[in-house]
């Protein structure tokens, strides 16, 4: 099983304040992906890389920014954050097609 | 836009009874993965069925691709089933595996 790990799991943040969440996969994956879930609700991608020091918008990247320093770590970052992003952000990747994900991290911001 | 339909949205069955899920999907898909989401959150993968029939233990999910269908069944469902299904599809000409998560279904089994 691909290993996938996020840090933090569970953040409570200002609102305005700078957020940032780490994704790390130890699997040589080419393809990482930063995810959101809204309470009882599926999950909409946000942005993607599929290779280091690049990244790519998906769904909904507004307010979002993203950094992929290298293959083995992609990171979702939050300028100003803001109380629509409470959510809970889910890290994925994969080489061949099938998705692994991580544990999730809570974001929750006042 | 590319769409996912999961139904039902619900459901609770009582325990030994099956379940039958389905996915239904706008456009054609290069790749499909089920997933089951713990009640905690974590996220599992338990098939990757881009067509075609794949059993594993009590769950067995069957792909339909010019139908733009498929279905997770679930037979003699057990309380540690509970929790929420995610049907994902990978559209093609997409590229990148830009997967597209349905609303899901939530399990609930009772004793």
């Amino acid at each position: 099983e691909a290993a996938v790990t996020q840090s933090p799991r569970s953040k409570v943040a200002v609102t305005g304040g700078k957020v940032t969440l780490s994704c790390h996969q130890t699997n040589n994956h080419d393809y990482m992906y930063w995810y959101r879930q809204d309470t009882g609700h599926g999950l909409r991608l946000i942005h993607y890389s599929y290779v280091a020091d690049s990244t790519e918008k998906g769904d909904i990247p507004d307010g979002y920014k993203a950094s992929r320093p290298s293959q083995e770590n992609f990171s979702l970052i939050l300028e100003l954050a803001s109380l629509s992003q409470t959510a809970v952000y889910f890290c994925a990747s994969t080489t061949g097609g099938q998705l692994y994900f991580g544990e999730g991290s809570k974001l929750t911001v006042l | 836009g590319q769409q996912v339909q999961q139904s039902p949205a619900s459901l609770v069955l009582q325990e030994g009874e099956n379940a039958e899920l389905q996915c239904n999907f706008s456009s054609t898909a290069t790749r499909l993965q089920w997933f089951y989401q713990h009640p905690g959150g974590r996220l599992v993968s338990l098939f990757y069925n881009p067509s075609g029939t794949k059993h594993t233990g009590r769950l067995t999910s069957t792909t339909v691709t010019n139908e733009r269908r498929s279905s997770l069944h679930i037979s003699s469902s057990q309380t540690t089933d509970s929790g929420t299904y995610f049907c994902a599809i990978d559209p093609v000409n997409t590229g990148n595996y830009k997967y597209v998560f349905g609303a899901g279904t939530r399990l609930k089994v009772i004793a």
